[in-house]
């Protein structure tokens, strides 16, 4: 059973497109985020949500809008895509809030922008 | 200065030695402490928190300087499955950030 999981794992697509990325935890978990690792592996927030609540936004261009449907899932919609946002993003869950509890991670979607 | 500075290795270890990571915070506030292990090409996953007065579990021991704002992990009798990057992160004012370090590199030989 699949803790945090991530569609699709991989990614291609050219520039100026729009794509989605899903992601959907099965923890019960109330926090959500999305991260982005770059080439020099750096992995940096972009997003958190707690309960469907936007509670984090790391000044991330407008072109990425997350979506919280409900509580289990966070989606990922970016606009415009540009060879920059080529990286592996990474969704993640925690049961609380506030940085104190363990981050599930899903297993990256690896998104190469030509 | 960087929020959380690791040495990025890598660290090139024979099996059954004991090797030892350093990670600095620059927050003075923060609360929270945690290594992650993260495997090539797979999610981080936690390894363990770092609480005040230093922690152990198994050959893992992680300790918490607060005074000069640094972390540090111990791996005892090293194991080849132990070759992993470990990416040192901290919670800054208890909110739902946590910044990651760039992740000490370890490759443990036979």
């Amino acid at each position: 059973d699949t803790a945090v999981s991530q569609t699709p794992k991989y990614l291609v697509t050219q520039m100026g497109n729009d794509k989605s990325i899903k992601c959907e935890q099965n923890l019960g978990h109330d926090t959500m985020y999305w991260y982005k690792q770059d080439s020099k592996k750096f992995l940096k927030i972009m997003f958190s949500y707690n309960n469907k609540e936007l509670i984090i936004n790391e000044t991330v261009p407008n072109r990425f809008s997350p979506k919280s449907p409900d509580k289990a899932h966070l989606n990922l919609h970016i606009n415009s895509l540009e060879l920059g946002d080529s990286a592996v993003y990474f969704c993640a869950s925690s049961r609380l809030g506030g940085g104190l509890e363990t981050q599930y991670f899903g297993p990256g979607t690896r998104l190469l922008v030509l | 200065r960087k929020e959380v500075e690791q040495d990025p290795g890598p660290f090139n270890v024979p099996e059954g030695a004991t090797v030892a990571f350093n990670c600095t915070y620059s927050n003075s506030a923060s609360q929270s402490f945690f290594w992650y292990r993260q495997d090539c090409r797979k999610e981080p996953k936690l390894l363990m928190s770092v609480y005040s007065s230093g922690n152990e579990d198994g050959r893992f021991t992680a300790q918490l300087n607060r005074a000069s704002q640094y972390i540090s992990l111990l791996i005892r009798d090293s194991k080849l499955s132990d070759s992993a990057t470990y990416l040192c992160v901290v919670n800054m004012d208890n909110t739902d950030k946590l910044i990651f370090g760039t992740g000490t590199r370890l490759q443990v030989f036979p």
